[in-house]
């Protein structure tokens, strides 16, 4: 049982570029989230899924999409990487009920030149 | 829109202290409250959770209280160990939506 997995760990992107982060997890989770952390800002919600083919928007979705189309997995794109978007970017899942408990993988660095 | 305060942003301790970490929050309209550990470069990990209709849970030498009402929450911790430091995270559950606070830098030197 390998929880909450993230690739990659670390990349570095140029402007412009894109990229995909992958989430996985093996714990049969309806509740799948993005995240990302920045210094001063705390963590804050980036996009959320309640079920596989359905995403929704958080607190700040603005330049990243996301696609849920199996359940364990929830991928997060970033179509034109700006620097902006440098930093350090968590998945989580969540067991059933909305008293459930969230789990989280172990981040990938996200740096923009 | 929720508002999760972490007091006090950095707090060092010496060795064997007893110490409390303080989580206020604006929106008492929660499912529940969990406390996260985070270490340096590291993910975050769950300590305790906090269902809405509960007052405390305990782990170990971890005792975690709230106080819907007031919206707030104390995460007290018992004869502390260096390997304690690290971030502590206070988030709140609420429509499916986990709201994070900024944290407190916890420092225990020996």
């Amino acid at each position: 049982n390998a929880g909450v997995t993230q690739t990659p760990k670390f990349r570095v992107l140029k402007t412009g570029q894109s990229m995909t982060l992958l989430c996985a997890q093996d714990m049969n989770h309806e509740y799948m989230y993005w995240y990302r952390q920045d210094p001063g800002m705390g963590l804050r919600l980036i996009h959320y899924s309640v079920g596989e083919g359905t995403t929704a928007k958080g607190e700040v979705p603005d330049g990243y999409n996301v696609s849920r189309l199996k359940k364990q997995n929830f991928l997060l794109g970033l179509e034109s990487a700006a620097p902006s978007q440098t930093s350090v970017y968590f998945c989580a899942s969540r067991t059933p009920g909305q008293g459930g408990t969230q789990y989280f993988g172990p981040g990938t660095r996200l740096l923009v030149l | 829109k929720q508002e999760v305060t972490q007091i006090p942003a950095a707090l060092s301790v010496p060795e064997g202290e007893n110490l409390v970490l303080n989580c206020s929050f604006t929106d008492s309209a929660i499912y529940n409250l969990q406390w996260f550990r985070q270490d340096p470069g590291k993910g975050l990990t769950s300590l305790l959770l906090i269902q809405s209709s509960q007052r405390e849970q305990t782990s170990g030498r971890l005792n975690a209280s709230l106080d819907k009402s007031s919206g707030r929450s104390t995460l007290y911790i018992a004869a502390s160990q260096p390997g304690d430091s690290a971030t502590y995270l206070c988030a709140v559950m609420g429509e499916g939506k986990l709201t994070f606070g900024q944290g407190t830098i916890l420092t225990v030197h020996p």
